[in-house]
């Protein structure tokens, strides 16, 4: 019964390189949502997901992609990392009635 | 356009004592209205929602929100604090303009510290 999980939970990259974190939910919840936080900026949705193959932009896609192949998958995916891509992630699942359920979070470091 | 605010950056309070969370919203229609908390390191967890019915809403270990729809306020309460209360604590809204995915707009979140 593990709900949802992210892995890594930790991540240290150098600018460039491409990082995946991934994001697994057991509920099969059609609804899924990258957001990001950093301090001074609260919650930012990156982007989100209404059922397998549909994807849209959040607040903050630029320098990120995603893809749903699978109801319970929902990798992100930073092409070139950057500096300014240095923050905590957070993956979240939603069952259809506006409640989303959040993962543990990977905090990840961009030297 | 839609939003919710949280006025107050932090809140302290001490143990034993009553706590209120302040959360004021803007929506056009029936909201959809959220608490989530979140402990150190750890991810958001769902505390309660309004949907309709009842104003007084209650939720998990002991918080209880009360819907005020001619104030625009969604204040989280509970009646005797505990210092395992300490946390951060965000208000939330549904986004029904951007289209039906279930987004939500969340506040910047209210540090609460809970004193012995």
């Amino acid at each position: 019964d593990a709900g949802i999980t992210q892995s890594p939970r930790y991540k240290i990259t150098e600018t460039g390189r491409q990082v995946t974190l991934m994001c697994h939910q057991t509920w099969s919840h059609s609804y899924m949502f990258w957001y990001r936080q950093d301090l001074g900026h609260g919650l930012r949705l990156i982007y989100y997901s209404a059922a397998a193959d549909i994807t849209d932009k959040g607040e903050v896609p630029d320098g990120y992609v995603v893809s749903r192949s699978k109801t319970e998958n929902f990798p992100l995916t930073l092409e070139s990392a950057t500096r300014s891509q240095t923050s905590v992630y957070f993956c979240a699942s939603d069952p259809g009635d506006g409640t989303q359920y959040f993962g543990p979070g990977t905090r990840l470091l961009v030297l | 356009a839609q939003s919710v605010a949280q006025p107050e950056d932090q809140v302290n309070v001490a143990e034993g004592n009553p706590l209120t969370v302040k959360c004021t919203y803007s929506v056009s229609g029936n909201p959809y209205l959220f608490w989530y908390v979140q402990y150190p390191n750890r991810g958001l967890q769902f505390l309660l929602k309004y949907i309709t019915g009842d104003n007084l809403v209650k939720g998990s270990y002991g918080f209880e929100a009360e819907f005020n729809k001619s104030q625009t306020s969604f204040h989280l309460k509970k009646p005797s604090a505990l210092v395992s209360d300490s946390a951060l604590y965000f208000c939330a809204v549904r986004d029904f303009v951007s289209g039906g995915y279930n987004k939500l707009i969340f506040g910047a979140g209210t540090r609460l510290a809970v004193h012995p």
